[in-house]
């Protein structure tokens, strides 16, 4: 089945410093999402960003997305220590029904 | 908006008991969908549902899972009879066809 695979399975930096976290995933695409998991909670909605799309912001966040690699990136800059999370993307499958396949997740540690 | 409102939080069963989770999804959201988290298969979408309609099951594991959606602000998912490998934690996420709104999830034991 469709699957973003993201990229390190763990992470763990200072604060201050800039988080970068890699998905890839195996077939075509219309959109493509991020996702955080504190720890014993539900996931929250990060950014969208859609396959006619190759980079997208917001506040701290920038995502790139590249089709001609099936790969996208989700870059936190000066991370804080309440960025400690996990963090997944999700893909749809293009076949005109919405639903997205998440990935493994990445685990972010930032250290005070 | 309280957001997606799941319920309960924790449930612990016995192995062939019945378990019925709940979700209350967003106003005006027309998408609302299951997942189960554990850690050997991570997020796993079992269901969901557009308007109402069951769109894809596809991802229910088998014929002890059942879920139901009898209107647009509630939806239950049933698992009968319950067993071990079922424990994990059952997220509700609604949406508008845009990012998903998750509610906190139930953590089911059966033991």
């Amino acid at each position: 089945s469709q699957q973003g695979e993201e990229d390190p399975q763990a992470l763990s930096i200072q604060e201050g410093e800039n988080a970068t976290m890699n998905c890839s995933y195996k077939t075509s695409i219309n959109n493509l999402q991020w996702y955080r998991q504190n720890s014993g909670r539900g996931l929250v909605h990060l950014i969208l960003i859609r396959s006619n799309e190759r980079e997208k912001h917001s506040g701290r966040l920038r995502v790139t997305l590249d089709t001609s690699k099936k790969s996208s990136s989700l870059l936190i800059t000066a991370s804080r220590a309440a960025d400690t999370a996990s963090y997944f993307c999700a893909t749809d499958a293009r076949t005109g029904t919405y639903k997205y396949i998440f990935g493994t997740g990445t685990r972010l540690k930032v250290l005070a | 908006d309280a957001g997606v409102i799941q319920s309960p939080r924790h449930e612990v069963t016995e192995m062939g008991q019945e378990v019925t989770l709940r979700c209350k999804p967003i106003s005006g959201h027309d998408y609302l969908f299951w997942y189960r988290q554990t850690m050997m298969r991570g997020l796993e979408l079992l269901i969901y549902f557009n308007n109402n309609v069951p769109i894809d099951d596809s991802g229910m594991p088998e014929d002890r899972f059942s879920a139901k959606m009898p209107n647009a602000s509630f939806s239950t998912l049933k698992i009968q009879p319950s067993e071990p490998r079922d424990s994990a934690v059952y997220f509700c996420a609604s949406s508008r066809g845009d990012g998903y709104t998750f509610g906190s999830g139930t953590r089911l034991t059966v033991v």
